[in-house]
């Protein structure tokens, strides 16, 4: 069966720090994968999604970035954190585009 | 540009009492729509989906939505909620590029026992 990790669960980063999250995805190929933030009672908001290593598209721009390196990693990063990146990161896949999501167990990221 | 509007911020009922809330979206094409749950401390979850066919679509733990292609609407119902049932509710619908899903703001549902 497939299954989603991502880590770490919570993580407190001074402001201009670097930012490295990581989502992989077991027993399945070549998933769509997508990183979204939840801000409460402002729902989930796309950053970034890949159909393909090395695919990324951003939806907002910001100071995050994505990156596939394998078929299954997806990784968020920043090189200088902000105030405004705090919130929790949620990673999601999907097996085709138009299929529901199956979710991670998100990041809470608080920038100090 | 698709959007997702989910009508109720909070939601407040009481055990047994019928639950519906609102969710709407903008892009008139061919749809996928989605709902998601996420109960307290856990992840988003998948609660029910519509792709084609019968409109009225049933999902885990008694609940149900409604596709009503004239009103841009998928509504989530549940005839006696438990108070099991707290939690965040999110709508969904792929973007027009039929890329990725775009979430509503979610409609926290507290049902007191």
């Amino acid at each position: 069966s497939q299954t989603i990790h991502q880590w770490p669960a919570t993580l407190v980063q001074p402001v201009g720090s670097p930012l490295s999250l990581e989502c992989t995805v077991e027993g399945t190929s070549n998933p769509n994968l997508y990183w979204y933030r939840q801000a409460a009672g402002r729902g989930l908001q796309l950053l970034f999604y890949s159909v393909g290593i090395g695919q990324i598209s951003s939806e907002v721009p910001q100071n995050l970035s994505a990156s596939r390196p394998q078929d299954r990693q997806f990784i968020l990063s920043s090189k200088k954190l902000l105030l405004s990146d705090s919130g929790f990161y949620l990673c999601a896949w999907s097996e085709n585009r138009g299929d529901g999501y199956t979710f991670g167990s998100g990041t809470r990221l608080t920038v100090v | 540009a698709q959007s997702v509007s989910q009508h109720n911020h909070h939601v407040i009922l009481s055990e047994a009492a019928s639950l519906e809330l609102g969710c709407n979206y903008s892009y008139g094409g061919t749809v996928n729509l989605f709902w998601y749950v996420q109960y307290p401390g856990q992840h988003l979850q998948l609660l029910l989906k519509y792709f084609s066919g019968d409109p009225l679509v049933k999902g885990i733990k008694g609940f149900e939505a409604e596709f009503i292609k004239s009103k841009f609407s998928f509504n989530l119902r549940k005839p006696s909620v438990q108070w099991s049932d707290t939690a965040e509710y999110f709508c969904a619908a792929p973007n027009q590029a039929g890329t990725a899903l775009i979430f509503g703001k979610g409609t926290t549902l507290s049902v007191s026992s």
